[in-house]
């Protein structure tokens, strides 16, 4: 069964945590997004992956960063210096640069 | 200010009417995107429309593009209750696979 995942669904950050986000495909799809999403707003674009070993930041990478060591998997980290971090966040892939696919999201707090 | 705008940003109808959105971007784009994402929920995409194409249907969906007015339409026909979600249009960014997202349109419908 294809697709995108994200864990965990519900994330609680302490003040001053680092929190790591995961995003996982199995449809061998070069390029990976993470997204954020502020309450009634659009996507804002963090990070993106179109190879392995290699990204680029977004519109609003301040504060977060990422990884991509394997094609199927691209772990959203959310630093300390993010100072608010509370929002939805997405993961995408897609193969070429048209359809993206998006996950079910995970939604961060802050405690 | 963002690539693709919706209009308007809140519709609400009663089911079997029709609703209809608005995107206009700024920018040269080979092609638009349609998504939609239900409260919570990650984004589908619905459908594809090239620079080079006036109209596409797919299902009870309908979009239209009107490059010399840098604006795109969504229709969806004959409404249900399941259709109430926001939508947004995405158009790609001169470089990369990347796709800039509108605010959206929240539509509601009413059984």
């Amino acid at each position: 069964d294809g697709g995108i995942t994200q864990s965990p669904k519900y994330l609680f950050r302490k003040e001053g945590q680092n929190v790591t986000l995961s995003c996982e495909q199995n449809l061998n799809h070069d390029a990976m997004y993470w997204y954020r999403q502020d309450p009634g707003q659009g996507l804002r674009l963090i990070y993106y992956s179109q190879i392995v070993n290699d990204f680029q930041k977004g519109d609003i990478a301040e504060g977060y960063s990422v990884s991509r060591e394997k094609k199927e998997s691209f772990p959203l980290t959310v630093t300390s210096a993010q100072k608010n971090p509370t929002a939805f966040y997405l993961c995408a892939s897609s193969k070429q640069a048209e359809t993206q696919y998006f996950g079910p999201g995970t939604r961060l707090l802050v405690l | 200010s963002q690539q693709g705008e919706e209009d308007p940003q809140a519709l609400s109808i009663q089911e079997g009417e029709n609703a209809t959105m608005n995107c206009s971007y700024k920018t040269s784009i080979n092609n638009l995107q349609w998504y939609r994402q239900n409260s919570g929920r990650g984004l589908v995409h619905l459908i594809l429309i090239r620079s080079n194409e006036r109209e596409k249907h797919s299902g009870r969906l309908r979009v239209t593009l009107d490059t010399s007015k840098k604006s795109s339409s969504l229709l969806i026909t004959a409404s249900r209750a399941a259709d109430t979600a926001s939508y947004f249009c995405a158009t790609p960014k001169a470089a990369g696979n990347k796709l800039t997202f509108g605010g959206g349109t929240r539509v509601l419908v009413k059984p």
